[in-house]
């Protein structure tokens, strides 16, 4: 079955980076795209970007694209999201989510369990 | 940005009564290109209904999707104890993906 195992919960200083890790099992990597939202204490989800796992190409929303960057290594049929440069306002739970590459069937079946981010002098 | 917008933020409901879940968008959602998600605290959201009226896999038929444009609903017909949760649509159908600011189902 497909599975989406997200790395641990961090706690960062401000100015610090955060890397979290999305493992995928149970289909073909690169035959999909993994996209990333987010979550504040009490708020929305808040959609960050995605990366197509085949050939890497990436898009950011406008709200983070100068601050995240996601990259992925197909051998490990893994993808990955960091943010630099945190700040308290990054305090939120972090989740990974697949999807086929063909836009219209951008909704999410299939999540990772959420990666808690914790920033805090 | 579509914005979404759920109503009402929070419904008090007893089990085995109708809930009734509204989503309006800001500008028109083109081939109802809209999700439904349920999710529990502490938990990634589980999808419900996708295209606006399609029930997801494995999820019972007392949940149904409806609307079309700027105007779109997610009714439980008899809440069951587990379906007391945050619900939040899901639009995409342009970039970015924009999520509702979720109601809260709570027991009355």
């Amino acid at each position: 079955q497909v599975q989406l195992v997200q790395s641990g919960a961090e706690v960062k200083k401000p100015g610090a980076s955060v890397k979290v890790s999305c493992k995928t099992s149970g289909y073909t990597f690169t035959n999909h795209v993994i996209h990333w939202m987010r979550q504040a204490p009490g708020q929305r989800l808040e959609w960050m970007g995605w990366i197509n796992a085949g050939d890497g190409y990436t898009q950011y929303s406008q709200n983070f694209q100068d601050r995240v960057t996601f990259t992925r290594d197909t051998s490990a049929s893994t993808a990955y999201m960091e943010v630099s440069s945190l700040r308290s306002e990054d305090t939120a739970v972090y989740f990974c989510a697949n999807a086929m590459s063909d836009s219209r069937y951008w909704y999410f079946i299939h999540w990772g369990r959420g990666t808690l981010v914790t920033v805090s002098s | 940005e579509i914005v979404l917008t759920q109503s009402p933020g929070t419904l008090s409901l007893s089990p085995g009564e109708r809930a009734t879940l509204s989503c309006r968008a800001s500008q028109s959602v083109s081939s109802t290109y809209l999700a439904w998600y349920q999710q529990i605290l502490g938990q990634a959201p589980r999808l419900l209904i996708y295209g606006a009226s399609s029930r997801a896999t494995g999820i019972p038929d007392r949940f149904s999707g409806s609307g079309s444009g700027t105007d779109f609903t997610l009714t439980i017909t008899r809440l069951e104890p587990e379906d007391f949760a945050v619900y939040y649509c899901q639009q995409y159908s342009s970039s970015p993906l924009t999520f509702g600011g979720g109601t809260k189902v709570e027991i009355k």
